[in-house]
């Protein structure tokens, strides 16, 4: 199947600081799918990104897709504790036989 | 989410045993989802199946064996349990897009 490439793999920062993690492929994506799983949770539903070079925000969470459709970045402004946890992305493929395809996450930790 | 649920949360089981992981849901999906979580490898899809006749072989499915006993249940077996099937194993479910998941089964094979 497809491969999406997320990096960073971790990412330590400070509270306050920005994030940004990057979902790349080799080949257009049909569309884009972000996941968080808090440590030791399960992975919950963030956003799906379908339209070329489409921008989605949900408070300090940014989603971008790119104009190409090979890549995608979520962006978190001024991090919080809160938002400790490993973001994935994923590709949903298959038309009427639909299934993910998941990179293989960014941890991020975040130093109160 | 509540509305997906796996048994048992927890197992310790011997190489060459035969375990049944199980999956409900209350969300009245037709689509449900097998995956294996490792330490930095993701999630890596097992299984799937779209409606109770129809089950779909998935990227690793090697190992693996799937029943959909209906549109609410979704059970995984190992045959015969090998140590590196030791993983985070989560049940997931959806109606279009979005995927809701349950809250894993941490299975262990010694």
């Amino acid at each position: 199947g497809q491969q999406v490439m997320q990096i960073p793999q971790y990412q330590h920062v400070q509270e306050g600081e920005d994030f940004t993690t990057y979902c790349n492929s080799s080949t257009t994506l049909s569309n884009i799918q972000w996941y968080k799983q808090r440590p030791g949770g399960h992975p919950v539903f963030l956003i799906q990104l379908v339209k070329s070079g489409e921008v989605k925000k949900q408070k300090r969470l940014t989603f971008q897709f790119g104009e190409a459709k090979k890549n995608s970045s979520l962006h978190i402004t001024a991090t919080q504790t809160t938002d400790v946890g490993t973001y994935f992305c994923a590709e949903g493929s298959g038309g009427s036989n639909y299934k993910l395809t998941f990179g293989k996450g960014t941890l991020l930790t975040v130093n109160p | 989410d509540a509305d997906v649920t796996q048994t048992p949360r927890n197992r310790i089981t011997k190489t060459g045993k035969r375990i049944m992981l199980e999956c409900s849901q209350t969300k009245g999906h037709d689509r449900m989802y097998w995956y294996r979580q490792d330490p930095g490898l993701g999630l890596r899809l097992i299984y799937y199946s779209f409606d109770v006749k129809d089950i779909n072989k998935g990227e690793i499915s090697d190992g693996y064996s799937v029943s959909r006993q209906a549109q609410a249940k979704f059970s995984l077996s190992l045959e015969s349990a090998i140590p590196n099937q030791t993983a985070l194993y989560f049940c997931a479910t959806s109606d279009q897009d979005e995927q809701y998941f349950g809250p894993g089964t941490r299975l262990t094979v010694t």
